[in-house]
């Protein structure tokens, strides 16, 4: 089945603790992305991936870093984690970058800073 | 900002009737796309406009597109329970820094009532 996947779902976490979130996809898509969705501000863009070792920063990169080495896997890395990255991550792929290649969303995960 | 905005925020009707949201967007624009996303679960793609389109129809779906007052309207029909969910518009902004790059805005809760 082609599908975007994401561990964990759920996470709670103290301020400063490392922490990386996988994403994986099975669809040899070249194209991946991050975002994460806060109430009354809908989906905003952290991070995204053109191809293997091409990353680039979306709308609210701080605090966030990714990587890309190998095209299945796109990681979110919270090297310090605080408090206002308490969201609802979702990692996101497509074939490639035009915005026509249909987009597949995982299935989130919801991350609690204390 | 260049994401969408749906209107409303939320709407409530019973089985079997029509439903209709609406998005508006700032700047001119590629495609705009609808989502759907049940609680707590990844977004799906509905369905996807282009600029030079005005109206397309998938199943139950109907979207128009009317660029010269930048917006969207997505029209369900003969709704059912199973439509309960939020609904989001996305944008592909035409400019070529950001090619690619999707806009989201802050969805429309619907709830259909059996």
């Amino acid at each position: 089945e082609a599908q975007v996947t994401q561990n964990p779902r759920y996470l709670i976490t103290v301020t400063g603790k490392k922490l990386t979130v996988t994403c994986s996809q099975n669809m040899n898509h070249e194209y991946m992305s991050w975002y994460r969705q806060d109430p009354g501000l809908g989906l905003r863009q952290i991070y995204y991936s053109m191809n293997v070792e091409v990353t680039d920063k979306g709308d609210v990169p701080e605090g966030y870093k990714v990587s890309r080495k190998e095209k299945r896997n796109f990681p979110l890395i919270l090297e310090s984690p605080s408090p206002n990255q308490t969201s609802l991550y979702f990692c996101a792929s497509r074939h490639g970058p035009s915005s026509y290649n249909e987009q597949f969303f995982g299935p989130g995960t919801r991350l609690t800073v204390l | 900002s260049q994401q969408g905005e749906e209107d409303p925020q939320a709407l409530s009707i019973q089985e079997g009737e029509n439903a209709t949201m609406n998005c508006s967007y700032k700047t001119s624009i590629n495609n705009l796309q609808w989502y759907r996303q049940n609680s707590g679960r990844g977004l799906v793609h509905l369905i996807l406009i282009r600029s030079n389109e005005r109206e397309k129809h998938s199943g139950r779906l109907r979207v128009t597109l009317d660029t010269s007052k930048k917006s969207s309207s997505l029209l369900i029909t003969a709704s059912r329970a199973a439509d309960t969910a939020s609904y989001f518009c996305a944008t592909d902004a035409r400019r070529g820094s950001t090619l690619g790059r999707l806009y989201f805005g802050r969805g429309t809760q619907l709830t259909v009532w059996p």
